[in-house]
């Protein structure tokens, strides 16, 4: 079985500050990783895909992944209110469906 | 990314009666993948399709519900006989290759009353 953890929080910082999210998954073939955000109500939008070991830095979002540890996470600098959503981790290996973690509640406190 | 186009995005249908969801992907998407999601929870895996092939069906429960993907036209999530329990939103994602990233649709929020 092929497993995408997350923890589900929620997870609570001040604005301003560093939100950190971590996944870790089980499938040591997965190639694909990446971080969607999902408001309440409505539909997952894609923020980063990662595909190398190491950092991948777009904008205030930062993926980075270790696949020795099998772990991938999500850092958002200067965290906004806006930022405040449900964050889903997905791992995909090739001809194989998207797996999702259930993701992590973060909640930007003005 | 907000090529894939889902439609209806709210259905109610009495139990017994059919649900047909519709998913049109991006276009030049080949890979289509269904998700049921219901509130508070995460997104459950049901169908992954490619034109015209089920790549994996193993998340979609073996009675009332099929799913297609014809050479033309849009992906079709067919639930059959629905009862209250099949309440929720069912999400679409494409993609244009088998590990590239995939795009969520806006969803179909279904009602069985």
């Amino acid at each position: 079985q092929k497993e995408v953890e997350q923890n589900s929080g929620p997870l609570s910082v001040p604005e301003g500050a560093i939100a950190s999210l971590n996944c870790t998954y089980s499938d040591r073939g997965s190639q694909s990783f990446f971080w969607y955000r999902q408001y309440s109500g409505k539909s997952p939008e894609l923020i980063m895909f990662i595909y190398s070991n190491g950092d991948k830095e777009d904008g205030r979002f930062t993926a980075q992944l270790n696949k020795a540890s099998q772990y991938v996470s999500l850092l958002i600098r200067d965290s906004q209110p806006s930022d405040s959503a449900t964050y889903l981790c997905a791992v995909n290996s090739e001809g194989n469906q998207f797996y999702f973690g259930t993701g992590t509640s973060l909640t930007v406190i003005p | 990314n907000a090529g894939v186009m889902q439609n209806p995005r709210h259905l109610v249908r009495r139990r017994g009666q059919e649900a047909r969801l519709r998913c049109s992907p991006v276009k030049g998407h080949s890979h289509v993948y269904w998700y049921r999601q219901l509130p508070e929870e995460g997104l459950k895996f049901m169908v992954y399709l490619q034109k015209e092939n089920i790549i994996d069906e193993s998340g979609m429960p073996k009675e009332r519900f099929s799913a297609e993907f014809p050479k033309e036209g849009p992906s079709i999530l067919r639930i059959q006989q629905v009862v209250r329990g099949d309440s929720a939103a069912y999400f679409c994602a494409s993609s244009e290759s088998r590990n590239t990233e995939a795009f969520f649709g806006q969803g179909t929020r279904l009602t069985v009353v």
